[in-house]
């Protein structure tokens, strides 16, 4: 089936340690997107990338880097620079720049202490 | 920059009515989409409904409906025959014509009662 996988499902690390969330999609999108999710607040856009090997910050990529060595994969690193890690983090991808639509991933929740 | 407001954090609705969920946007592009998507209490996050600004007509999906008001700034979802399944979070989103840039909305909590 295609689609986007996320995992795992809930992370747990400790304060001080980097940790990579996975986004893997086989929808051949050429984009991809990293948001994050607070609670009563809605998606806020961490990185995206529209190609392989290119990618751009988006409103809150403090703390946060990615890499887009593959069309299929987009992981992204919370550091232990992120003052505030513990969130709900969301992976989508659309098929093309000019697409409209996105299509997200389950989502990994990700908690620091 | 683009914002979407969600006036509404919380409605509920009894199954089988309607309810209106509303949204407005602040933009000065003339080329862009919106959308609507519901989140359930899994949080995958599912496209409910798009619309293209350039386009007059209202978009439609079965039990969902979009009243589009572009002068007004302002994109409400209307969900008719309401059943225990749409009770979810549900968010506005705008999206730019010109770039991958995507705002969403804080959400609407919608609960459907038996």
């Amino acid at each position: 089936d295609g689609g986007i996988t996320q995992s795992p499902k809930y992370l747990f690390r400790k304060e001080g340690q980097n940790v990579t969330l996975s986004c893997e999609q086989n929808l051949n999108h050429d984009a991809m997107y990293w948001y994050r999710q607070d609670p009563g607040q809605g998606l806020r856009l961490i990185y995206y990338s529209q190609i392989v090997n290119d990618f751009q910050k988006g409103d809150i990529a403090e703390g946060y880097s990615v890499s887009r060595e593959k069309k299929e994969s987009f992981p992204l690193t919370v550091t232990s620079a992120q003052k505030n890690p513990t969130a709900f983090y969301l992976c989508a991808s659309s098929p093309h720049r000019d697409s409209g639509e996105q299509y997200f991933g389950p989502g990994t929740r990700l908690t620091v202490t | 920059a683009q914002t979407v407001t969600q006036s509404q954090p919380e409605m509920s609705v009894q199954e089988a009515e309607t309810v209106t969920l509303s949204c407005t946007y602040d933009t000065s592009e003339s080329n862009y989409y919106l959308f609507w998507y519901k989140q359930p209490p899994s949080r995958q996050m599912i496209l409910v409904i798009r619309q293209e600004a350039y386009k007059q007509q209202n978009a439609t999906e079965n039990r969902f409906s979009v009243n589009f008001q572009k002068a007004a700034k302002s994109f409400s979802l209307k969900i008719s025959d309401s059943q225990l399944g749409d009770t979810a979070m549900y968010f506005c989103a705008f999206r730019s014509g010109n770039n991958n840039d995507m705002r969403f909305g804080a959400g609407t909590r919608l609960t459907v009662k038996p």
